[in-house]
């Protein structure tokens, strides 16, 4: 079985300030897949990072970066200079390959709220 | 534009009354599936879809129904909504099952009293 876990619920920080939203996963397989997806208050969502098993090199996106620690079993989201447009819900994702049990499981979600 | 489609965007029914929400790609993807958000439980996947006639149960599919008759559609099915399945719902699509990046619709919000 496969799970996601945010630990954090509701993150509130002032804007500029740097923000980690952490994400814990568990799986059996060798082979997955992480995800982070934001909801904003419009209520789309909208993908922002895959990363594989096999790839444990981070990655950096303008003001977000991602940390993939396998160690830790852990996908943390960075948010750098954080802006009130940052605000949303984010999600954190796994799906491992195919089969009978193709799905990609959710983490519950961290609500980030940036104040100007 | 790339695009999944849900409709209706918003809808009020009443207990036991069977109801249909509809979802359409245009990305040519192999795999769809559908989603409902709750709060505090992030999102649990109702049903999946690989291809054209293969479905299979997600975490939650009780009380719900889906066809895969066409690639472009699959429509979820409420035989007979209940207040418990007043939530949130998200169509999605990948390429190729759920390796790769999925495009969400833009959500139906359901109401069932």
């Amino acid at each position: 079985a496969q799970k996601v876990t945010q630990a954090q619920t509701e993150i509130s920080v002032v804007e500029k300030e740097d923000v980690t939203l952490d994400c814990v996963y568990e799986t059996r397989d060798t082979t997955y897949y992480l995800f982070w997806y934001k909801q904003p208050p419009s209520g789309e969502l909208v993908f922002l990072i895959r990363r594989n098993s096999f790839d444990e090199q981070n990655e950096i996106s303008g003001r977000y970066s991602w940390n993939f620690q396998k160690s830790t079993s852990s996908f943390n989201f960075t948010i750098t200079a954080s802006q009130v447009v940052d605000s949303a819900v984010y999600f954190c994702a796994l799906s491992v390959r195919g089969g009978a049990n193709s799905k990609l499981t959710f983490g519950k979600g961290i609500t980030l709220s940036v104040r100007p | 534009e790339a695009q999944v489609t849900q409709n209706p965007r918003y809808l009020i029914t009443v207990t036991g009354k069977k109801l249909t929400v509809t979802c359409s790609q245009n990305m040519n993807h192999e795999y769809m599936s559908w989603y409902r958000q709750d709060p505090g439980l992030g999102l649990r996947q109702i049903y999946y879809s690989m291809n054209v006639e293969v479905t299979d149960k997600g975490d939650v599919p009780e009380g719900y129904k889906v066809s895969r008759k066409e690639k472009r559609n699959f429509p979820l099915i409420l035989e007979s909504p209940s207040p418990n399945q007043t939530s949130l719902y998200f169509c999605a699509s990948s390429f190729t099952g759920v390796v790769t990046e999925a495009f969400f619709g833009q959500g139906t919000r359901l109401t069932v009293v």
